[in-house]
């Protein structure tokens, strides 16, 4: 099994601001990483697959950077919007999720 | 427009089965995988399993084998979580979703609103 660390588990940063959220699985899973947003009450929203491709529609604010076992998701400068949890998962086998970053605002 | 529709919240007791539902439209239900996260509560996400509707190819998380028993029927565009016996650990929102590609091991761009299943005597 592949275990997925995020780091950290809550980030307090400002509007306007820059994020960097951290994921780092237990081996190597190549680029099979995505990212997912969740806001209180709803389902988890796809935001970056194959490590850096951001999915349809998602702001050029969020980047996605990384490969094997250390990988990044950037968010340039901080919408109230954005304050969510934010999960990473890895699909190279068995697909795992990371246990959660809590962006909040400070 | 891709939507997955779940069925309704559950309240159920220790040791009762139950079955939840995913209906798929908008796409060719029968040439992509549908899988299942469970969220307990205030938790994080889990990846259950995933079902190809097209010929009911079944893959399920080693964490979940023997849990549960995902399903599909594609004449009606709609995948299946049941139980057979449920336990107050069970007490879950249970999300179906679905891969922008027609591979099992993919992200999912697509999402259900989410089954909320309460366990309690």
């Amino acid at each position: 099994e592949i275990v997925m660390t995020q780091s950290p588990a809550t980030l307090s940063v400002s509007p306007g601001e820059r994020a960097t959220l951290s994921c780092r699985a237990s081996q190597s899973v190549s680029s099979n990483l995505a990212w997912y947003q969740q806001k209180p009450g709803q389902a988890p929203r796809l935001l970056i697959y194959g490590a850096s491709t951001r999915a349809t529609g998602i702001p050029a604010r969020f980047s996605g950077s990384g490969s094997g076992t250390e990988f990044t998701l950037t968010i340039s400068s901080l919408q109230s919007e954005d304050f969510a949890v934010y999960y990473c998962q890895q699909y190279n086998n068995w697909p795992h999720f990371g246990q959660g970053t809590k962006l909040e605002i400070k | 427009e891709v939507q997955l529709v779940q069925s309704g919240a559950e309240v159920k007791k220790p040791g009762e089965s139950l079955k939840i539902s995913c209906k798929g439209s908008g796409y060719s239900f029968t040439s992509y995988w549908i899988g299942w996260v469970r969220q307990m509560p205030g938790k994080g996400l889990e990846w259950m399993g995933i079902i190809y509707p097209g010929d009911s190819d079944t893959r399920y998380s080693p964490s979940f084998q023997g849990q549960v028993t995902i399903s599909a029927d594609k004449s009606i565009s709609t995948a299946y979580l049941q139980w057979s016996s449920l336990k107050a650990s069970d007490t879950a929102m249970y999300y179906c979703a679905r891969p922008g590609v027609d591979t099992a091991m993919a992200p999912f761009d697509y999402w259900g609103q989410g089954t909320l299943v309460t366990v309690s005597s």
